[in-house]
């Protein structure tokens, strides 16, 4: 089935400095990507759709320049967080959609804890 | 942003209970899906409906999309402690780039 691997799955940065999150699907070609934010006990926030070779579609309120997106290719798409700071703090989840028909692979997450 | 009614918002059930949960929308759905979210992971598709009346069944697991396609419910008969999780609907517009429409979850709770 469709793998959508997401790395790192945790990572603790201090306030000031920029993180990267990665995206891939493994076995599948994907031309729309979706990235989310998930505050605890509370349902998936979307933050922005990614979409290969255009720029990304941010949902309002979300502050493209803060959350840099990055969807080089058809297996990969990136989120990195900008000057992040401790209110940043939170689970970011990326999914992919496929090019024919519907896929809705989650990745595993990356708890972000901004210190 | 915009979101479907999921309910119940938390089941506490006995081991070997049947478990029902639903959500509905005013608006009309291509898709519907149901995910589970077990902590610190992302959620994972459990079935996914995509005509209106579709019942599909995944082992113990049973969901139906609505006739007017404005609501979905999901069932999960004689429930086991790997059950135990955080279980999502979610939506997909008409018209749309595959972007989903969430529930806020119900939180299944089994008794020990």
């Amino acid at each position: 089935g469709a793998v959508v691997s997401q790395h790192p799955s945790r990572v603790i940065c201090k306030s000031g400095t920029s993180v990267k999150i990665e995206c891939r699907s493994l076995d599948f070609q994907a031309t729309t990507m979706f990235w989310y934010r998930q505050f605890p006990k509370q349902s998936l926030m979307l933050m922005a759709t990614s979409n290969e070779g255009s720029k990304a579609t941010y949902e309002q309120g979300v502050e493209k320049d803060k959350f840099l997106i990055n969807h080089a290719s058809l297996t990969l798409s990136t989120l990195t967080v900008t000057s992040a700071h401790p209110e940043d703090s939170s689970f970011y989840i990326c999914s992919a959609g496929q090019t024919a028909g519907i896929g809705y692979t989650f990745g595993s997450g990356t708890r972000l804890t901004v210190v | 942003g915009q979101q479907l009614n999921q309910s119940p918002q938390s089941m506490f059930i006995q081991e070997g209970e049947d478990v029902s949960m639903n959500c509905t929308s005013s608006s009309i759905f291509n898709t519907w899906l149901w995910y589970k979210q077990d902590p610190g992971e992302g959620p994972v598709l459990l079935i996914a409906l995509y005509k209106a009346g579709e019942l599909t069944s995944n082992g113990r697991l049973t969901a139906q999309f609505g006739i007017t396609r404005k609501d979905s419910f999901l069932n999960i008969s004689a429930s086991i402690p790997s059950d135990v999780g955080i279980y999502f609907c979610a939506g997909q517009l008409r018209d749309s780039n595959y972007q989903l429409i969430w529930g806020a979850g119900t939180k299944l709770i089994i008794k020990p």
